[in-house]
């Protein structure tokens, strides 16, 4: 089945940098598009980033613009979240959930989200 | 871009029905039929409840149900039952230079 498994996030001091992963399975990888959403505690959920089925668009939240990236590896099947320049405000549970939409789509809907890794600035 | 509005609360007795309302711009909600909503019970990972304004995705519940109308989005739960008390976001595809999707502030369904 369709399975996406967020890893790498811990305890930061502001100012630092983390990189998150995200491992996917089930599905064909290379054909969609995927996300960044992130949830601090006791609060909703933040669209954090996006980028297209073969990397070449990327979009950021204007919380985010600047000191995070997003990229993929689609060899590996695998996303990354490069987070530099760490704030308290980051904290959170971050979810990479895949988009609906085929190929360049966005918009079509979150189908399959894995379990979240918690990121901890302080 | 600011979060859609929803109420804080909604809550209903077994069996009845209750509407989660989803208020955005004519940015967002009001130009795409492209609303999606989420399900979100405490420690659990959201779940994609309906997509593109009314659709179900494979595997959900037929009693719940999606419309929009202006820049206000619905998510109804009918025949409402224990395991549907939750957390509900809605969410809308918002195209512009930075944005790709905003979320709804959240509700808090309670079966009474």
């Amino acid at each position: 089945q369709m399975q996406l498994v967020e890893s790498g996030g811990g305890v930061v001091q502001p100012g630092r940098s983390l990189r998150l992963s995200c491992a996917a399975s089930g599905f064909m990888f290379n054909s969609y598009g995927i996300h960044w959403v992130r949830q601090a505690p006791g609060k909703g959920l933040e669209w954090v980033a996006f980028i297209s089925y073969d990397g070449s668009n990327k979009y950021y939240a204007d919380s985010v613009k600047g000191r995070f990236t997003i990229s993929r590896d689609n060899s590996k099947n695998t996303l990354y979240l490069q987070m530099n320049s760490l704030r308290a405000e980051d904290t959170a549970v971050y979810y990479c959930p895949k988009e609906r939409g085929w190929g360049q789509d966005r918009g079509y809907g979150l189908d399959v989200w894995g379990q979240g890794t918690t990121v901890i600035v302080s | 871009q600011s979060a859609l509005t929803q109420p804080a609360s909604v809550s209903g007795s077994p069996g009845q029905s209750i509407t989660i309302s989803c208020t955005g711009t004519n940015s967002d909600v009001g130009s795409y039929n492209l609303v999606s909503w989420y399900q979100q019970h405490p420690g659990k990972a959201p779940k994609l409840m309906i997509y593109e304004v009314s659709k179900r995705p494979s595997g959900v519940s037929n009693r719940f149900s999606g419309s929009k109308s202006g820049n206000t989005a619905s998510l109804t739960i009918s025949g409402l039952q224990a395991e549907d008390e939750a957390d509900y976001y809605c969410c809308s595809y918002a195209d512009s230079n930075t944005l790709v999707y905003v979320f709804g502030t959240g509700s808090k369904v309670t079966v009474l």
